[in-house]
């Protein structure tokens, strides 16, 4: 099946400065790729998503990066702010067949520092 | 409109005892799946109900189960509770099945087995 990594488990950044998030998949066929933050108390929230027919999306300060051939994918904060200080997940899908499920990271703790 | 809504938010049971965990997904959305969430071991993926089906399962025992309602509403339910299955467990709905166009989840049942 399906394995997301995630490095580093753990990242600290001053206010302003860019953040990167890298995951990696085993699965040649996972096509979809979100990224989920989860603040303290709270359920994880979609934030951005890409499909492997994309090689970059961008949503405001985020952005995702996918590399099919080394399959890894990244999620890139710019001019962050102390609200961006979560846990992030990536996770990795193959989107049809009856037995298709989404297999999350096990996450990272993103400090950003006032 | 309203999200995904996990009840109760807060629940202790002892050794041996079994408990069942209610989801409600968001109006229109078909497909519930539910996950563990742990330090150690991230989100775990435990199944997904699609109209009633379940429609993929993880690697849990079979002391966890699950199932669906006409109205999409989801319950799962754990027997014989063990030490080891305490845990967050979330609830994810999507409009399509394995959260293809993207996942949304419950603020969550944190789960204390004493």
């Amino acid at each position: 099946g399906e394995n997301v990594e995630q490095h580093p488990s753990t990242l600290s950044v001053q206010e302003g400065d860019s953040a990167v998030i890298k995951c990696t998949y085993s699965d040649s066929a996972s096509n979809y790729f979100p990224w989920y933050k989860q603040e303290l108390g709270k359920g994880p929230q979609l934030i951005i998503d890409i499909r492997s027919n994309v090689g970059e999306k961008k949503d405001q300060r985020i952005a995702v990066t996918l590399n099919k051939t080394a399959k890894h994918f990244s999620l890139h904060i710019t001019e962050t702010q102390p609200e961006d200080s979560a846990v992030y997940f990536c996770a990795a899908s193959f989107s049809t067949g009856a037995n298709s499920k989404l297999t999350f990271g096990k996450g990272i703790t993103l400090s950003v520092r006032p | 409109k309203a999200g995904v809504t996990q009840t109760p938010r807060y629940l202790i049971k002892t050794r041996g005892q079994q408990v069942t965990l209610s989801c409600s997904p968001i109006s229109g959305h078909r497909s519930v799946s539910w996950y563990q969430q742990t330090p150690g071991q991230g989100l775990q993926f435990l199944f997904e109900y699609f109209s009633e089906t379940q429609r993929n399962k993880g690697n849990f025992p079979g002391r966890f189960s699950g199932r669906q309602f006409s109205n999409s509403r989801s319950e799962m339910n754990v027997s014989t509770l063990e030490l080891g299955d305490s845990a967050l467990y979330l609830c994810a709905s999507s409009l399509v099945a394995q959260g293809a166009g993207g996942y949304t989840f419950g603020s969550g049942t944190r789960l204390t087995v004493v």
